[in-house]
Order: structure tokens, then C-alpha cells, then sequence
């Protein structure tokens, strides 16, 4: 069974990286025809698709961070991560890591339980 | 993007009642549209895919519909367990897959 487990700092300053990471269990992180995505939701507000990355690594980005985004895997611990760079208090959000199917009608399952990054001084 | 506008944001209803939550796409998305349920403090978990097809263990009691551009999420008996947020996902063009705004299910 595919599991997600996030992890990563609760609290990042302005101006400096976040970096999330996704441990995989089930499945191997290169093994075809997975992908792996990352999607934030504000407290209180909606879900936004932040990016997704493909077993061979090929990345996509949402054109609205595209600029300070960079999703990446690790094969040696079998997790892929998240950095989104130059974060504003606008960036804190429940981050959640999931995996995005690859055949039509494309959805998100499973996801991660979630992780909290409050960005404040 | 393809904006997707949920309605309404939020809704009481009572265990028993039949509920209707609609989600509308700025342009016609065929079918390629998802549904996913958030109890408090959990990960949203998917419900439907491809507008209509409930997946396996959930309720019959969820049922989806439409096509285009309107889609409805219909649950015919509520249940104390289905009182949480409900979202629609697009994924008819990927960059950017969205989301509406999601609909809070209360309990009146």
C-alpha cells in the first residue's frame, strides 16, 4: 500500500528556503509510471497545486511559483522533496505531498497527512 | 487557468438530508473532474474521479454528475461521518491543475 509521510521545519523567516521532504513507502520514488506532487492549502482557504515531478525526474511547476520552486528526488532514501525559495507570510500553509496518477482522469491519491509552515520572524 | 467556483462555500444540513454541492469550470473540462473530501485536521482523501466514478470504499450514498462545464456531488442520506470540506479538482489541462474553493458541510 502507497503511503506519503511529510516532514521538514514548522517555522521559516522571510526571505529564506523552505524545504520539505516526502518519504515514499510502497513504491520506489523511480520506479515507472509514478509521479509525485506537492499541493499547499492556506489555514481556512483552498488547495493549490505547487508541482509534481516524474520517476524520471522530468518537473512540473505551477506558473504562478515556477520562478522559486524546485521539486527534486533522492533515490538513496526513496523521498522527493520541496524548496520554495524567498517565502513571504504568504507562502505559510498545510503542505501536503501526494501522488498524482498518470492516467486519465488524473487526480491526486494518496496524499501525505500534511505539515504546517508558519513563515514569520 | 481554468478557475472552478464551488456553491456554496459553506452549508447546514441534519443527518438524513440530501445534500447537493455544485462546482462550475471557466471552460468546458469534458469530464475530467474530481471531488475530494477533508474531515478537520486530516488530508483531503479522493471521493470521485472523472466526475462520476466513486471510488472503491466509498458510501453509495456519494454519487457525482455532470459534464462541461457544471458538476454535482450529491450525497443522498448525510451521515455524521460526511460533515466535512468537499473540493473539485480540474484535470483537464495540468498546468495548473486546480481546485475550487472547497464547500464546509456543517451539522445543523
Amino acid at each position: 500500500q502507497l503511503q506519503l509521510q511529510e516532514s521538514g521545519p514548522g517555522l521559516v523567516k522571510p526571505s529564506e528556503t523552505l524545504s520539505l521532504s516526502c518519504a515514499v513507502s510502497g513504491a520506489s520514488v523511480t520506479s515507472s509510471p509514478y509521479y509525485w506532487g506537492w499541493i499547499r492549502q492556506p489555514p481556512g482557504k483552498g488547495l493549490e497545486w505547487i508541482g509534481s515531478i516524474s520517476y524520471r525526474g522530468d518537473t512540473y511547476y505551477n506558473p504562478s511559483l515556477k520562478s522559486r520552486v524546485t521539486i527534486s528526488v533522492d533515490t538513496s532514501k526513496n523521498q522527493f522533496s520541496l524548496r520554495l525559495s524567498s517565502v513571504t507570510t504568504a507562502d505559510t500553509a498545510f503542505y501536503y505531498c501526494a501522488r498524482p496518477t498518470v492516467t486519465p482522469p488524473y487526480t491526486f491519491d494518496p496524499w501525505g497527512q500534511g505539515t504546517l509552515v508558519t513563515v514569520s520572524s | 487557468d481554468i478557475q472552478m467556483t464551488q456553491s456554496p462555500s459553506s452549508l447546514s444540513a441534519s443527518v438524513g438530508d440530501r445534500v447537493t454541492i455544485t462546482c462550475r469550470a471557466s471552460q468546458s473540462i469534458v469530464n475530467y473532474l474530481n471531488w475530494y473530501q477533508q474531515r478537520p485536521g486530516k488530508a483531503p482523501e479522493l471521493l470521485i474521479s472523472g466526475a462520476s466514478n466513486l471510488q472503491s470504499g466509498v458510501p453509495s450514498r456519494f454519487s457525482g454528475g455532470g459534464s462541461g462545464t457544471d458538476f454535482t456531488l450529491t450525497i443522498s442520506s448525510l451521515q455524521p461521518e460526511d460533515f466535512a470540506t468537499y473540493f473539485c479538482q480540474q484535470s483537464y489541462t495540468t498546468l495548473p491543475y486546480t481546485f475550487g474553493q472547497g464547500t464546509n458541510l456543517e451539522i445543523k
